[in-house]
């Protein structure tokens, strides 16, 4: 059974800062991996998707590498702004999304 | 672009009582699902369709649970009878192409429901 782990499970930083959310899954038969975003009283919004041949995905500010033989993903976040603050939930696709519990980021202006 | 529409936003019902949660899919997108979320489990898949068709429902917790897709434009979550441990936010995505795939996953804003 695929289980996915989100660390930390909350982070508080100030404006400006470079940070690293990490995400570990144990199964590596994986068809890819996504990360979200979700706000207070909101759905999921999703950030990037690496697939399985892929080692990473870049999208504005931020950076997702996977490393599916050690069944490990990070999600980069490059000047992090106040408006980044939000729940970040990695979600690994195997037949079907498996979630972590997520990150909670605060960013303090 | 209209996204995954869900109605209705919150439900406030007594137990006992049939619940019934709408899911309106992307226009085009084959694939629908059907997730719950709670602070002790997270989000989990109950149940997902592809053209229509249930393909996978073993996350459905119990026989008072059931879900349909009678076309490609709609979707239903019903719970007959709801009980109080039914309380969560149950959220509807949808996607073009499932599985092994570049398509994310687009979800709906929830349905926030809570059983007395």
């Amino acid at each position: 059974k695929q289980e996915v782990t989100q660390i930390p499970a909350a982070l508080s930083v100030p404006e400006g800062e470079n940070l690293v959310l990490n995400c570990s899954f144990t199964d590596s038969a994986i068809y890819n991996l996504q990360w979200f975003r979700q706000d207070p009283g909101k759905g999921l919004t999703s950030l990037l998707l690496i697939q399985s041949s892929q080692r990473e995905q870049t999208s504005g500010r931020l950076n997702a590498s996977l490393d599916k033989s050690s069944g490990r993903s990070t999600l980069y976040i490059a000047a992090s702004q106040p408006g980044d603050s939000a729940t970040y939930l990695c979600a690994v696709n195997g037949n079907k999304l498996v979630f972590g519990a997520g990150t909670i980021l605060r960013v303090k202006s | 672009d209209a996204g995954v529409i869900q109605s209705p936003r919150h439900e406030v019902t007594e137990m006992g009582q049939e619940v019934t949660l709408r899911c309106k899919p992307i226009s085009g997108h084959n694939s629908l699902f059907w997730y719950r979320q709670t602070m002790m489990r997270g989000l989990e898949l109950l149940i997902y369709f592809n053209n229509n068709v249930p393909i996978d429902d073993s996350g459905m917790p119990e026989d008072r649970f059931s879900a349909k897709m009678p076309n490609a434009s709609f979707s239903t979550l019903k719970i007959q009878p709801s009980e109080p441990r039914d309380s969560a936010v149950y959220f509807c995505a949808s996607t073009s192409v499932f599985g092994d795939s570049n398509q994310p996953q687009h979800f709906g804003d929830g349905t926030r429901l809570s059983i007395l």
